[in-house]
């Protein structure tokens, strides 16, 4: 089983619609919590960053984090064409020995006018 | 203005022909690190450092190497390249360990 897994899509969603993002984890040991966005041809540029379970807003982002379940979430309302990209999650754990981000394989998003 | 800036954005090389691609980061910060990206596997870690002369491995090592000089350059080497390390090459910077990663524009490496 790998440590994170992440539906690659692609999602196809019309414009306006509710976007939900998802990735489960296997690392009990994960702590922080991360969902990237990555346009075409562009490195990834951080959207959202958690620590703690339970949720983070930010404008029309939400983070949702389940350690219970070892799922998170990322929820995008009211999708803009400009919201189509390539989102990755990412974690870490605790622990100064090391310095490993571990990444999901990324969901494509296409919003459509 | 605060980035991280990799060169060069594509390289086209032979086998066996060692090559460089060089990182820089302007914000100070601490940890640096390379991936690579496939279609299909996502983003890996190459290599990380956590400071100067302090590297470590990531997932995928092999066949590669870097060093840490300085605070702000963060080099990848590649001695040998093999068409199996073809990919699309980021390299990271963050202040701290927990903190947010800056990602270079990427360079896109292909090995015939």
């Amino acid at each position: 089983q790998k440590e994170v897994e992440q539906d690659p899509g692609p999602l196809s969603v019309p414009e306006g619609a509710i976007v939900s993002l998802n990735c489960t984890y296997s690392n009990s040991a994960f702590q922080y919590f991360m969902w990237y966005r990555q346009y075409s041809r562009k490195g990834p540029e951080l959207l959202m960053y958690t620590y703690s379970s339970g949720n983070k807003e930010d404008g029309r982002f939400t983070a949702q984090v389940d350690k219970s379940s070892k799922y998170i979430s990322l929820f995008i309302r009211d999708s803009q064409p400009s919201d189509s990209a390539t989102y990755l999650c990412a974690m870490s754990a605790r622990g100064a020995g090391s310095y490993q981000l571990t990444f999901g394989k990324g969901t494509k998003l296409s919003v459509i006018p | 203005e605060a980035q991280v800036t990799q060169n060069p954005r594509y390289l086209i090389t032979v086998t066996g022909k060692k090559l460089t691609v060089t990182c820089s980061q302007n914000m100070n910060h601490e940890y640096m690190s390379w991936y690579r990206q496939d279609p299909g596997l996502g983003l890996r870690q190459i290599y990380y450092s956590m400071n100067v002369e302090v590297t470590d491995k990531g997932d995928v090592p092999e066949g590669y190497k870097v060093s840490r000089k300085e605070k702000r350059n963060f080099p990848l080497i590649l001695e040998s390249p093999s068409p199996n390390q073809t990919s699309l090459y980021f390299c990271a910077s963050s202040l701290r360990r927990d903190t947010e990663a800056f990602f270079g524009q990427g360079t896109r490496l292909t090995v015939v």
